[in-house]
């Protein structure tokens, strides 16, 4: 059973245009919610991360919006550049037990200049 | 050290040899997690560890991996009698606490033959 859902499974977008990721997830108890970037060869590295109390967090170019009724949460990156083309893994843990890490499946994103 | 490092790189192994996975974590985390990155997927939990004692093993997939951190700072993950199912890269995170920021390693890279 895939928890967390991430879609698209890949993004390809222009220089300085905007990149948007979604998840959506099944687990109620869930209470944080991290995005992490991924280049090759490398771990993960985390992005930005959010809890439900608030619906958007921003960080320089990189905004996640949260709707808790609707169990979806979203990366937006803004003035998209090359060097964020990564693969991006949104995840979510319950606040109990061992805080593990439940990810989607990744999108890889592509900016072309 | 600076991050979390782990060893080796990358492993090659013939079916059926048991290989060991060592994780650094960052000085002074006590939380330690090991994770399992299938080709193209998001990491998957396989086990937890506070300080020396593994608190959840419910990822681990089967009774041919073993993980151990008897100190509370090293872990290795040791899987007997690889399969090809296994091949995959194996990522360790370190955080300062329950529920803080999980700071991944560059991951092992495992490919059984």
């Amino acid at each position: 059973q895939q928890q967390v859902k991430q879609s698209p499974q890949s993004l390809i977008v222009q220089k300085g245009g905007i990149s948007i990721i979604n998840c959506a997830y099944e687990n109620t108890a869930f209470d944080y919610f991290p995005w992490y970037q991924q280049f090759p060869g490398k771990g993960p590295a985390l992005l930005i991360a959010i809890r439900p109390d608030v619906s958007e967090k921003k960080e320089g170019r990189f905004t996640i919006s949260f709707n808790k009724s609707a169990k979806q949460f979203s990366l937006h990156i803004m003035d998209s550049q090359p060097g964020d083309s990564a693969t991006y893994f949104c995840a979510a843990d319950s606040g109990a037990g061992s805080y593990q890490l439940t990810f989607g499946k990744g999108t890889k994103l592509s900016v072309i200049p | 050290g600076a991050g979390v490092s782990q060893s080796p790189r990358y492993k090659v192994a013939k079916r059926g040899q048991d290989v060991a996975l060592r994780c650094d974590p960052i000085s002074g985390h006590v939380s330690l997690f090991w994770y399992q990155q299938a080709l193209g997927q998001g990491p998957e939990f396989l086990t937890y560890f506070q300080n020396e004692a593994q608190l959840d093993k419910s990822g681990l997939p089967s009774d041919r991996f073993f993980a151990e951190r008897p100190e509370g700072s090293v872990s290795t993950l040791k899987i007997q009698r690889t399969q090809q199912e296994d091949s995959a890269v194996y990522l360790c995170a370190s955080s300062s606490g329950i529920g803080e920021t999980q700071y991944f390693g560059p991951g092992t890279r495992l490919l059984v033959l």
